[in-house]
């Protein structure tokens, strides 16, 4: 049973590079989110979904986006990387908004 | 509006009890949970109150619910090496059918020897 498989674990993109940030869930859940971890600030919310076809801005959605084609896949994409995006980016699950949620190991993405 | 506060750091020896305190601001929370993170790993949950509970044991985990001053604890009895982590406490708030969980800012549990 994976559950929330996040990949890259570790990335090192250089300013206005793109790239995209993989999350996919074995669990059939619903609701899927994209959080950032940054010292001292806790987990801000990025972007959610409620489910397949639908996605929602969270708290700093400013320089990504997101989509989700299918129930199992929500992936993160950053347009033009800046130094202010290097963070640990988490990808989460749940069968609903707001019940228990299970995340991925992380991505640890910096830009230089 | 919705904010959960945390102290960032608490250092306690090995054996004694850990007390990691939450604070929030929306009464509305339906449910409150704590998470732990350990060095290099994702968030897991380590337990949940209900909003109408006072107080939750499981095994070494005491969670303690004020709602009057909206104040959550966890208590960790006999504190081991293993339960050095971040601790993140969450609520779940009602938003519009769409309940929406807010994380406080973690508090970073060290054991001394």
């Amino acid at each position: 049973n994976a559950g929330v498989t996040q990949t890259p674990k570790f990335q090192v993109l250089k300013t206005g590079q793109s790239m995209t940030l993989q999350c996919a869930q074995d669990m059939n859940h619903e609701y899927m989110s994209w959080y950032r971890q940054d010292p001292g600030m806790g987990l801000r919310l990025i972007h959610y979904s409620v489910g397949a076809g639908i996605t929602d801005q969270g708290e700093v959605p400013n320089g990504y986006n997101v989509s989700r084609s299918t129930t199992e896949d929500f992936p993160l994409r950053l347009l033009s990387a800046a130094p202010s995006q290097t963070s640990v980016y988490f990808c989460a699950s749940s069968y609903r908004q707001g019940t228990e949620a299970f995340f991925g190991q992380g991505t640890r993405l910096t830009v230089v | 509006g919705e904010d959960v506060e945390q102290s960032l750091f608490l250092s306690v020896r090995e054996g004694d009890s850990s007390v990691i305190n939450c604070t929030y601001t929306d009464s509305s929370s339906t449910y409150l949970y704590w998470y732990k993170q350990e060095p290099g790993a994702g968030l897991q949950l380590l337990t949940y109150i209900f909003s109408n509970m006072d107080m939750k044991q499981d095994q070494r985990l005491t969670v303690l619910l004020n709602k009057k001053d909206k104040h959550l604890s966890l208590r960790i009895a006999d504190t081991q090496t293993g339960d050095s982590a971040i601790y993140f406490c969450a609520e779940s708030i009602p938003n519009f059918g769409n309940e929406k969980l807010t994380f406080g800012t973690g508090t970073r549990l060290t054991i001394i020897p």
